[in-house]
């Protein structure tokens, strides 16, 4: 199967920061990579789109200049949190669509887990 | 607007004990219904895809099967290290979206 990482794994940052999380495809070129968010207990609930070289398509309800997306590459897209505040704290995941043996299918990394103190 | 509902919302086996997860969806345009496992802090591990009514899939201990109206993830003889939550999802539309249920956390006593 495909890999994909995320880093960091785990922050934590202070009210009023921003923080940047990367997604990368290790071994495949993902045009589409997909950033969700989860809260325990939770399933994934979708919160972008994000296409290589163009700009992100944000859920009804996502602030798009709260989470700016930016996907430059085929294998990196990276998620920045601005101005966080503590109700930002959460599990975010992403996910990079492969091509493999014919058929495409959407791989997740491991998730990123932020705290805004 | 595209909904999935899985039952149970929990699930507790003995080990050996074979069960079925349900996933039940009511979409325009179905894509692709997925299968994930799902341990806690951790990103979901992809099982399956399933793409048409009938199609089955099986690895290890688990079978996947899809109809028009739902699927079915069916574990045979469980041990244990199968505990998690179990996710399903559905693609639909041009771009690829992922609509997730609930999950359905599994324990598996020994």
């Amino acid at each position: 199967g495909a890999v994909v990482s995320q880093h960091p794994s785990r922050v934590i940052c202070k009210s009023g920061t921003s923080v940047k999380i990367e997604c990368r495809s290790l071994d495949f070129q993902a045009t589409t990579m997909f950033w969700y968010r989860q809260f325990p207990k939770q399933s994934l609930m979708l919160m972008a789109t994000s296409n290589e070289g163009s700009k992100a398509t944000y859920e009804q309800g996502v602030e798009k200049d709260k989470f700016l997306i930016n996907h430059a590459s085929l294998t990196l897209s990276t998620l920045t949190v601005t101005s966080a505040h503590p109700e930002d704290s959460s599990f975010y995941i992403c996910s990079a669509r492969a091509f493999l043996a014919g058929v495409y299918e959407q791989y997740f990394g491991p998730g990123t887990r932020l705290t805004v103190t | 607007e595209d909904q999935v509902t899985q039952s149970p919302e929990a699930l507790r086996l003995q080990e050996g004990e074979s069960s079925s997860l349900n996933c039940s969806y009511t979409v325009s345009g179905l894509r692709g219904l997925f299968w994930y496992r799902q341990d806690p802090g951790k990103g979901p591990e992809f099982l399956f895809t399933l793409y048409s009514a009938g199609e089955e899939k099986e690895k290890e201990r688990l079978k996947a099967t899809l109809t028009k109206k739902e699927s079915f993830l069916h574990i045979t003889a469980p041990k244990p290290e199968d505990s998690a939550t179990y996710l399903c999802a559905v693609e639909t539309g041009a771009n690829s979206k992922l609509t997730f249920g609930k999950g359905i956390t599994l324990s598996v006593r020994p």
